[in-house]
């Protein structure tokens, strides 16, 4: 069983340019949440969504932010225009509503942004 | 405001030992507790999790324990093996934030052969 996919592994961008991250969740996974982390921060969550409506993005830093999920296997966050200081780990992780309660993890997006 | 806590950023153990990582959280309202492990360069991943209405649960080498009494709660691994070095953060959720998993800052362990 396929995990938590994200794309790209690594990003280089400059200052300015648009940054697009990309989620698959796990097949039948009705939560997507996104994270950043930072070595100042931690492990942020940024925005989360169930059955693909967003829920709570009053962890977005900015307009410069944005999340979509057009539908259950796929999620983007775009940053538009990037920052040195948007430099960081961004996680999906998705979770389905019965069961435990433990999300899963891709493997993270390294984004640097020059 | 920090809702979980780990204070400890570094735990080194010698091999065969055991590891004791614990995390402290402020939220009374908390009834789920989770440890993640990651690995460099890969997302977090699940280890084990406890219910407020238990105060322990084990899995294998992996064993939780929680002192709703204290806030309180930490992972035991026995024997510690070089492969558990890694980073080892706590989360903590409760029904009224649709369980959104808060987490602690992360505890790096280090396995010394």
């Amino acid at each position: 069983d396929a995990g938590v996919i994200q794309s790209p592994r690594h990003e280089v961008t400059e200052m300015g340019q648009e940054v697009t991250l990309r989620c698959k969740p796990i097949s039948g996974h009705d939560y997507l949440f996104w994270y950043r982390q930072t070595m100042m921060r931690g492990l942020e969550l940024l925005i989360y969504f169930n059955n693909n409506v967003p829920i709570d993005d009053s962890g977005m830093p900015e307009d410069r932010f944005s999340a979509k999920m057009p539908n259950a296997s796929f999620s983007t966050l775009k940053i538009q225009p990037s920052e040195p200081r948007d430099s960081a780990v961004y996680f999906c992780a998705s979770r389905r509503t019965s069961g435990g309660y433990e999300q899963y993890f891709g493997p993270g997006t390294r984004l640097t942004v020059t | 405001d920090q809702q979980v806590k780990q204070n400890s950023p570094s735990l080194s153990v010698q091999e065969g030992r055991i590891s004791i990582l614990n995390c402290d959280y402020t939220n009374s309202m908390f009834d789920y507790f989770l440890w993640y492990k990651k690995y460099p360069a890969e997302g977090p991943t699940f280890l084990i999790s406890i219910s407020s209405i238990k105060d322990k649960n084990e899995d294998g080498r992996f064993t939780v324990f929680l002192n709703k009494s204290a806030k309180h709660l930490s992972l035991h691994i026995v024997p510690s093996q070089p492969g558990d070095s890694a980073v080892y953060f706590c989360a903590s959720t409760f029904s009224g934030s649709a369980r959104q998993l808060t987490f602690g800052s992360g505890t790096q362990l280090t396995v010394l052969p």
